[in-house]
């Protein structure tokens, strides 16, 4: 069964510091992988998306993460955190059958220091 | 691009009456998704849409849960005889059809069952 593992639950930068969140998957085929930014109480926005090819993969706000199938990793990464990526962040791989349907890691909430 | 919308944003409700939400995707997708999100979890499927017919339907979505999409476009999830343990995020969720075209979210409507 497919599955995602983020294992920080939380994590506190610096403003200015560099960032990586962590996303392992479980999957039997070649997976599609997203991750989503979610500010409290709101919905869900894509930062990002693997489907194929270059397995680094560059996305909005400033934000990249690389495949590794050796690894079965797809980790977020940004050089530079600014106050306001504070927010919970969810790895995401999809099933890719019929329903196109994505199943979440339990997520990781990024607190920025000033 | 208006985005996906769902109303209400939040609902208080007693055990044991029903609910409705509404969800209007983005105009041009015509699939459609409703995910729960409990606090501290990401997203869990519920059920999806292609068009008006409802093509799956995960195990989570007990028999008081009913899900429409009497058209095509907009769609309605129902829940009835509310639990406490129905306390969630319910958010909606739109995309084109094909495995390229990514899931883009709504801000979801809180319910929280007293």
């Amino acid at each position: 069964a497919q599955s995602v593992t983020q294992p920080d639950i939380h994590i506190t930068v610096s403003e200015g510091a560099s960032l990586e969140l962590r996303c392992n998957y479980s999957y039997g085929a070649t997976p599609y992988l997203f991750w989503y930014v979610q500010s409290p109480g709101q919905g869900l926005q894509l930062l990002l998306k693997y489907f194929s090819g270059d397995t680094l993969v560059q996305g909005i706000k400033g934000f990249e993460a690389e495949f590794k199938r050796s690894q079965s990793s797809f980790n977020l990464r940004k050089p530079s955190v600014h106050w306001s990526d504070a927010a919970e962040y969810f790895c995401a791989v999809g099933a890719m059958d019929s329903s196109y349907k994505l199943i979440f890691g339990s997520g990781t909430r990024l607190l920025v220091r000033p | 691009d208006t985005g996906v919308s769902q109303d209400p944003r939040h609902k208080i409700t007693k055990r044991g009456q029903n609910v409705t939400f509404r969800c209007d995707p983005i105009s041009e997708h015509n699939r459609l998704y409703w995910y729960r999100q409990t606090l501290g979890q990401g997203p869990e499927f519920l059920t999806y849409f292609q068009n008006e017919a409802q093509l799956e339907k995960s195990r989570l979505l007990s028999d008081r849960f009913s899900a429409e999409r009497p058209k095509g476009s907009f769609s309605t999830l129902e829940i009835q005889r509310t639990e406490q343990g129905d306390s969630a995020m319910y958010l909606c969720a739109s995309s084109r059809q094909g495995t390229d075209s990514p899931l883009h979210f709504g801000n979801g409507t809180r319910l929280t069952v007293t």
